[in-house]
């Protein structure tokens, strides 16, 4: 099956400093790239969709100031989460659909989690 | 009220066992329905897809009512493997915009 990479999988940083998480699509075109984040005990939320080639659509109450989200080529989309502060700790969750495949399907990156101190 | 709603548990269950989870989703307009596997600390992975009529793989069976927008995912003689907790996910009239129901955490014991 399709393989989505993420890195780092897993980063400690100072409250204030900007992390930035990579997406990749290791063997096929990622047309649209969906950035989910996940709290203990909770579900996946959707924090934004990119294509590639334009501006990420935010979802509502996600800052698109503090979350810069990327989407540079069909293989790559990296999201920044800038003035990280401890609430931002998460386990963050990219996902990509294929170029002329099916929109149920999605393939998920093995996430990165975050832990701001 | 949220898009995907499921009873988190825990369910804890012997080997064996058969276990039920269910889910209900609040937009009728709906496209797709699947349930998605978590281990801990990990990406979810798709486990089977719902539809309509009903369909099982394996010791595993998924059943939809879309009338009363509810989903149901079956697993039968438990293995130890099994223990994970299982999302219910919908797409929505969006394209590709998946939602999430919060899991149902599932132990399965020897």
């Amino acid at each position: 099956g399709a393989v989505v990479s993420q890195h780092p999988s897993w980063v400690i940083c100072k409250s204030g400093t900007s992390v930035k998480i990579e997406c990749r699509s290791l063997d096929f075109q990622a047309t649209t790239m969906f950035w989910y984040r996940q709290f203990p005990k909770q579900s996946l939320m959707l924090m934004a969709t990119s294509n590639e080639g334009s501006k990420a659509t935010y979802e509502q109450g996600v800052e698109k100031d503090k979350f810069l989200i990327n989407h540079a080529s069909l293989t790559l989309s990296t999201l920044t989460v800038t003035s990280a502060h401890p609430e931002d700790s998460s386990f963050y969750i990219c996902s990509a659909r294929i170029r002329g495949r099916s929109y149920n399907e999605q393939f998920f990156g093995p996430g990165t989690r975050l832990t701001v101190l | 009220r949220k898009e995907v709603e499921q009873d988190p548990g825990p369910f804890n269950v012997p080997e064996g066992a058969t276990v039920a989870f269910n889910c209900t989703y609040s937009n009728s307009a709906s496209q797709s329905f699947f349930w998605y596997r978590q281990d801990c600390r990990k990406e979810p992975k798709l486990l089977m897809s719902v539809y309509s009529s009903g369909n099982e793989d394996g010791r595993f069976t998924a059943q939809l009512n879309r009338a009363s927008q509810y989903i149901s995912l079956l697993i039968r003689d438990s293995k130890l493997s099994d223990s994970a907790t299982y999302l219910c996910v919908v797409r929505g009239s969006t394209l590709g915009r998946l939602y999430f129901g919060r899991g149902t955490q599932l132990t399965v014991w020897p």
